[in-house]
């Protein structure tokens, strides 16, 4: 059974639409987390929630809401999508903000193409 | 700000020799933990082996280690034997030890082939 699953993995969308990508994980930890891996393939945290609750937010456009309905699911809705945000992006847990990304479990990505 | 340097974008080295992989981070802080990890084909990021600042002793996981110089702030990771399975892009990361901060920093990867 997969520990962090991201659906779709593979989305090509025009520019100016409105995307979600959804993240479930299984392993029962409390915090959540959004990576953004760019085409240089670096990653920047974009959100971390713990127990449904916005911890960290970084720099991200307006356009990029995370949305937690409970704590083992993690969504990230992005409106008026832009060329720029073409890349993968990683879905995380950790077992709790405490051990925060001591021990985290990242899904297998999802790559968003924007035309 | 934190930084995490991986200066080699690539590698290639044959089945069964030894490599090494540089990281180097930059920090003021003086509790932190420091990891790699690796991302296969099919792209799940899997840690394979993680450091505390504060312990002297370099970690070791199976056939990889690291070499953790604190002073000089590199976290470099030796595979030895290495296997086909090991062809992946490896990621240093960097996290502060605060409760108030949860980010983890990522290098840029490197892309390490093994050649049979």
């Amino acid at each position: 059974d997969t520990a962090v699953s991201q659906t779709p993995k593979y989305l090509v969308t025009q520019m100016g639409n409105d995307k979600s990508i959804k993240c479930e994980q299984n392993l029962g930890h409390d915090t959540m987390y959004w990576y953004k891996q760019d085409s240089k393939k670096f990653l920047k945290i974009m959100f971390s929630y713990n127990n449904k609750e916005l911890i960290i937010n970084e720099t991200v456009p307006n356009r990029f809401s995370p949305k937690s309905p409970d704590k083992a699911h993690l969504n990230l809705h992005i409106n008026s999508l832009e060329l720029g945000d073409s890349a993968v992006y990683f879905c995380a847990s950790s077992p709790d903000v405490w051990a925060g990304a001591n021990v985290l479990t990242f899904g297998a990505g999802s790559r968003l193409t924007v035309l | 700000a934190q930084t995490v340097t991986q200066s080699q974008p690539e590698m290639s080295v044959q089945e069964a020799e030894t490599v090494t992989l540089s990281c180097t981070y930059d920090t003021s802080e003086n509790n932190y933990y420091l990891f790699w990890y690796k991302q296969p084909p099919s792209r799940q990021m899997i840690l394979v082996i993680r450091q505390e600042a504060y312990k002297q002793q370099n970690a070791t996981e199976n056939r990889f280690s690291v070499n953790f110089q604190k002073a000089a702030k590199s976290f470099s990771l030796k595979i030895s034997d290495s296997q086909l399975g090991d062809t992946a892009m490896y990621f240093c990361a960097f996290m502060k030890h605060d409760l108030r901060d949860d980010k983890i920093i990522f290098g840029k990867g490197t892309r390490l082939h093994i050649l049979p």
